[in-house]
């Protein structure tokens, strides 16, 4: 079965530096894996995908991803942070076989907290 | 494009009575929808998929007479938590597929939390 780990509930950064936030999968066979951005009193929103082809990934707002295998991570990076980056941000994997976007399994998500 | 929208976007009841969450497709057709459930500091856990037309399909633990999934049109579903007791007290969220653009990408509504009293 899939399973995400997000190995920090919160992380902290002033504005301008960089943000590396963690995350590690399991996985039977090769995974789909994605990161959703939730802002307060907002849906969430696809930050980027990875499913098998570059293993490093670019999102919008100039965050990107790097899928590793050997370590079965897939952090989430972005040189320098902006205050407007402060949100709630989940990793998510794809469950089963050629299921695409469908069949989610959500990490728990990392607060990301923004400073002056 | 591609909003989607629940309403309410939080509610109260007392425990028996029951709660009607609706999920919409502002300006795209869904021909699947998806029902999650997520407690405090806790993941989205997904409960069922809902298809336009036909029945919903549950995951495994979750009572489908508890929790009434309609999806009547493409632009809507439903969830109707019945009988509800504390322990439904949750934050349910719902998301949609634009059945034009047919990428498989979900589209999240912005979630309802419950609280039963």
């Amino acid at each position: 079965a899939q399973s995400v780990t997000q190995l920090d509930s919160h992380v902290s950064v002033s504005e301008g530096t960089p943000v590396l936030l963690r995350c590690n999968y399991s996985s039977s066979y090769s995974p789909s894996l994605f990161w959703y951005v939730q802002h307060p009193n907002k849906g969430l929103q696809l930050l980027l995908k990875y499913t098998s082809a570059a293993t490093l990934v670019k999102g919008i707002n100039g965050f990107e991803a790097e899928f590793k295998k050997s370590e079965t991570s897939f952090h989430l990076t972005k040189p320098s942070a902006h205050m407007s980056d402060a949100a709630e941000y989940f990793c998510v994997v794809s469950r089963g076989m050629n299921t695409g976007f469908q069949k989610l399994v959500f990490g728990t998500g990392t607060r990301l907290l923004v400073s002056p | 494009g591609a909003v989607v929208s629940q309403h309410p976007s939080w509610v109260i009841c007392k425990s028996g009575t029951s709660v009607k969450i609706e999920c919409r497709s502002l300006d795209f057709q869904a021909t699947t929808m998806f029902w999650y459930r997520q407690f405090p500091k806790q993941s989205l856990m997904l409960m069922a998929t809902s298809n336009e037309g036909s029945k919903a399909t549950y995951e495994q633990g979750v009572e489908k007479d508890k929790f009434l999934i309609n999806h009547a049109s493409l632009t809507l579903s439903t969830l109707t938590v019945t009988s509800a007791h504390p322990e439904d007290s949750s934050f349910y969220i719902c998301s949609a597929e634009d059945r034009a653009k047919n990428t498989g990408e979900l589209f999240f509504g912005e979630g309802s939390r419950l609280t039963v009293l």
